[in-house]
């Protein structure tokens, strides 16, 4: 079952431009919700991650915005550089991190 | 530079072979995951450890073999019976209790041949 929903699954935006993944996710029990970064050949990095107590988190150029009662997060990215080319995955999980979902992944194009 | 280790690289596999795929951390992480990823399928879980000596089945579990000896490795066998394991496979680790995510390794690429 994919209880983490993520689009789209492929995303080209203009350098400079700003870039938008949403998520969405069905286990109320999710309590920590953190997006990765993978570059080709590499495993996922962490990039940012955001507790469900609070609606937007801010990291340098990332954003990540948190709709509790729709149940979607989304990940913004400000001024969207050809190094941010990457797949991207969001995901959903608990305190005790034994159980952590992710969604499909959506590859970003930042053409220059 | 603490981390996670995964060898080798790239693994080609004839049919009918098990292959091992290794996974180290020296990051006193007790808990240990294995997932396997495929194209337009994001990361899907096969196995993972809280533990030493104890781990459960993931969400696709069928074909895999994996073990806990020591906190530091947890390797995991692809048998025969798994039969279609052409994939990219990841290693991770985390904290147990604590909001940290996880740490990747850069993962083992298996092909059938």
């Amino acid at each position: 079952q994919q209880q983490v929903k993520q689009s789209p699954q492929s995303l080209i935006v203009q350098k400079g431009g700003i870039s938008i993944i949403n998520c969405a996710y069905e286990n109320t029990a999710f309590d920590y919700f953190p997006w990765y970064q993978q570059f080709p050949g590499k495993g996922p990095a962490l990039l940012i991650a955001i507790r469900p107590d609070v609606s937007e988190k801010k990291e340098g150029r990332f954003t990540i915005s948190f709709n509790k009662s729709a149940k979607q997060f989304s990940l913004h990215i400000m001024d969207s550089q050809p190094g941010d080319s990457a797949t991207y995955f969001c995901a959903g999980g608990s305190y005790n991190n034994n159980d952590m979902r992710f969604g499909a992944g959506t590859r970003l194009t930042v053409k220059p | 530079d603490g981390g996670i280790t995964q060898s080798p690289k790239y693994l080609f596999r004839k049919e009918g072979q098990n292959v091992t795929l290794s996974c180290e951390q020296n990051l006193n992480h007790d808990a240990m995951y294995w997932y396997r990823q495929d194209p337009g399928q994001g990361l899907r879980l096969i196995y993972y450890s809280q533990i030493v000596n104890d781990f459960q089945k993931g969400d696709i579990a069928e074909g895999y073999s994996v073990s806990r000896e020591k906190k530091e490795s947890f390797p995991l066998t692809v048998t025969s019976a798994q039969k279609n394991p052409t994939a990219f496979y990841l290693c991770a680790s985390s904290i147990v209790g604590g909001p940290y995510g996880y740490t990747f390794g850069s993962g083992t690429r298996l092909t059938v041949v």
